[in-house]
């Protein structure tokens, strides 16, 4: 049973509006959520992240948003640019973090039309 | 962020043979994970390698299929024992370091299993 889900498989933008990918999870005991980007023949590249007693994290582009009543997290990119298109994975950390791993979802490709 | 290296990046490996990936790190950790991505999957943890101790395994993975080695708080090996097609996988470690929750990952190992 996936406890971390991305259901949109990909997702296309045109350069300059937003775009938003989308997560759900099914494990309250999640501590901390993670966004990676990963470009093809590369490992994942930590984005950003979020602390489950928050509800917003920005940095630069990128902000993720947290409703902790619905199970569900956002990517907000603003403005997209064509280099952020790549496949964007949703992870979140076991409550204490006591084993520190990542529980990943199946991830969404961007393209970021010009 | 740690420097990840791992070798070999990619490799086309015959059924039935077994193949050992080394990750190195630039900095001393005592706790590494290994995880696996399928293609069109999630990374998923294979185990947890602590230095001094027996790996601990995921559900699904095992030690006669997926031994490690962790001979010092920098270095591990993964060996992908008695390949079939459904190995076929690129392999990522990833040390664990701060208490946020973020991973850092390498290029992987990306290996095809004819």
């Amino acid at each position: 049973d996936q406890q971390v889900k991305q259901n949109s498989p990909s997702l296309s933008v045109q350069e300059g509006r937003i775009s938003i990918l989308n997560c759900d999870y099914t494990n309250s005991m999640f501590d901390y959520f993670l966004w990676y980007k990963k470009y093809p023949a590369e490992g994942p590249t930590f984005l950003i992240s979020i602390s489950s007693i928050k509800d917003k994290n920005e940095d630069g582009r990128f902000t993720v948003f947290l409703n902790k009543s619905a199970k569900h997290l956002s990517l907000h990119i603003v403005p997209s640019q064509p280099g952020d298109s790549a496949v964007y994975f949703c992870a979140a950390r076991g409550y204490g973090g006591s084993q520190g791993n990542l529980i990943f979802g199946k991830g969404t490709k961007l393209s970021v039309k010009p | 962020s740690a420097v990840i290296s791992q070798k070999p990046s990619r490799d086309i490996c015959q059924r039935g043979t077994s193949l050992t990936i080394q990750c190195q790190v630039d900095s001393q950790v005592t706790m590494m994970f290994w995880y696996r991505q399928q293609p069109g999957q999630s990374l998923t943890l294979i185990a947890t390698a602590n230095q001094g101790s027996e790996a601990t395994y995921e559900s699904g993975f095992v030690i006669d299929k997926f031994p490690i080695s962790r001979p010092n708080l920098t270095f591990s090996t993964l060996t992908v024992s008695n390949m079939s097609p459904e190995d076929s996988s690129i392999y990522l470690c990833s040390p664990r370091t701060g208490n946020t929750g973020e991973l850092f990952f390498g290029e992987g190992s990306r290996l095809t299993v004819l």
